[in-house]
């Protein structure tokens, strides 16, 4: 079946520092790929949608120039969040569709820890 | 926009026992309906979906229901096992855009 890796699986950093999540997709084109962050306890929140070769749509409240959305091919996505403070310590996921047969596939997963 | 409503949010059940998570959708337009399970840390799994054309799907213990003209849909899971028990989250799919339900955290007691 269709497999979207991402990388890292955690990560720790300092505040103020940058942080890229790299989503790939193994198996198939990536035509749009979602960013999503989850919160303790909380429901996946849709921060961006991206199509290849487009800039990303972002969700109201979501800061475009904090949290950078790249998806120059149709098997590749990064969100770098940038200045990372504490308050931005999630999960973000991200979610592939190729387009067909509402497939939607999801990466394992980023704890982001900012301290 | 969509907006997904999920309840319970909290759901307990004894071993053997049904369980069922109803969602409502506001977007007439949506026509795909995926549940997920998701275990602490992990990421969702897709255990079922439905597609708006189609009322009812069934596969093994688990079955859902989409009721279109009222904009619900419910996840029905039967003889559950201690095993069932994870964060179960609805949502619905609009022009490409997929929404949450704010989850089910489902409890199963041996």
């Amino acid at each position: 079946g269709a497999v979207v890796s991402q990388h890292p699986s955690w990560v720790i950093c300092k505040s103020g520092t940058s942080v890229k999540i790299e989503c790939r997709s193994l198996d198939f084109q990536a035509t749009t790929m979602f960013w999503y962050r989850q919160f303790p306890k909380q429901s996946l929140m849709l921060m961006a949608t991206s199509n290849e070769g487009s800039k990303a749509t972002y969700e109201q409240g979501v800061e475009k120039d904090k949290f950078l959305i790249n998806h120059a091919s149709l098997t590749l996505s990064t969100l770098t969040v940038t200045s990372a403070h504490p308050e931005d310590s999630s999960f973000y996921i991200c979610s592939a569709s190729s387009g067909a047969n509402y497939g939607y596939t999801f990466g394992s997963g980023t704890r982001l820890t900012v301290v | 926009g969509e907006n997904v409503e999920q309840h319970p949010s909290t759901l307990s059940v004894q071993e053997g026992d049904s369980a069922v998570i109803k969602c409502t959708y506001s977007d007439s337009a949506s026509n795909y309906f995926p549940w997920y399970k998701q275990e602490l840390g992990k990421r969702p799994q897709l255990i079922i979906d439905i597609r708006s054309n189609v009322g009812e799907k069934k596969d093994q213990r688990i079955a859902v229901t989409l009721n279109k003209t009222a904009k619900h849909f419910s996840l029905h899971i039967t003889e559950t096992q201690p095993e069932d028990s994870a964060v179960y989250f609805c949502a619905a799919l609009t022009n490409n855009d997929m929404r949450f339900g704010a989850g089910t955290r489902l409890t199963v007691k041996p």
